[in-house]
């Protein structure tokens, strides 16, 4: 059923600091990689997206970067803040199904 | 613009029992999909509705079920419960009339659900 692997499981990086979680993919039929933020009690909430036909995207301090021959995608959150604390899925889906990862608790201390 | 609503916020429930959980989706948004979400199996698929029709179903048993009104307005059904079935179910709405890929979903906070 896990078509979408993702560490690491936790993280915890110093503020100002940069946090990377990494995913990889198997069904070549994905075509949107977005990345969710999830707070205690609330519904995930779209932090940023890709599809496979750019490398990297950029908004804010955040970034995906996108490796279409390794099917493997990553966030990485610069600058991290104590605010920036929560859970992180990735997912990959098509336009019939959508699989997500196990989820990176992140912490950042101040 | 309001966000997505979801009804009841907590439910308990009793193991044979069955379960009725609500959706508002975000107004003008004709998609509406649902998920589960447990510490065990993290968040699953389980189906999408877009002008009243399931159009896409995750790997879930048909003891779950939904439907969607005509003012979009989705409802999700699970019978006969098992202990298994406690989790955070999620509805997500989006404008997508393309598919689960096309246009970005807006989760609502959720309905825990508890079997005992």
């Amino acid at each position: 059923q896990q078509q979408v692997k993702q560490s690491p499981q936790s993280l915890i990086v110093q503020k100002g600091g940069i946090s990377i979680i990494n995913c990889a993919y198997e069904n070549t039929a994905f075509d949107y990689f977005p990345w969710y933020q999830q707070f205690p009690g609330k519904g995930p909430a779209l932090l940023i997206a890709i599809r496979p036909d750019v490398s990297e995207k950029k908004e804010g301090r955040f970034t995906i970067s996108f490796n279409k021959s390794a099917k493997q995608f990553s966030l990485h959150i610069m600058d991290s803040q104590p605010g920036d604390s929560a859970t992180y899925f990735c997912a990959a889906s098509d336009n019939n199904d959508m699989r997500f990862g196990a989820g990176t608790r992140l912490t950042v201390k101040p | 613009k309001a966000g997505v609503t979801q009804t009841p916020r907590y439910l308990i429930k009793t193991r044979g029992q069955q379960v009725t959980l609500s959706c508002s989706p975000i107004s003008g948004h004709r998609s509406v999909s649902w998920y589960q979400q447990t510490p065990g199996q993290g968040l699953q698929f389980l189906f999408e509705y877009f002008s009243e029709t399931q159009r896409n179903k995750g790997n879930f048993p048909g003891r779950f079920s939904g439907r969607q009104f005509s003012n979009s307005r989705s409802e999700m059904n699970v019978s006969t419960l098992e202990l298994g079935d406690s989790a955070l179910y999620l509805c997500a709405s989006s404008f997508s009339s393309g598919g689960l890929s096309t246009d970005t979903q807006y989760f609502g906070p959720g309905t825990r659900l508890t079997v005992l």
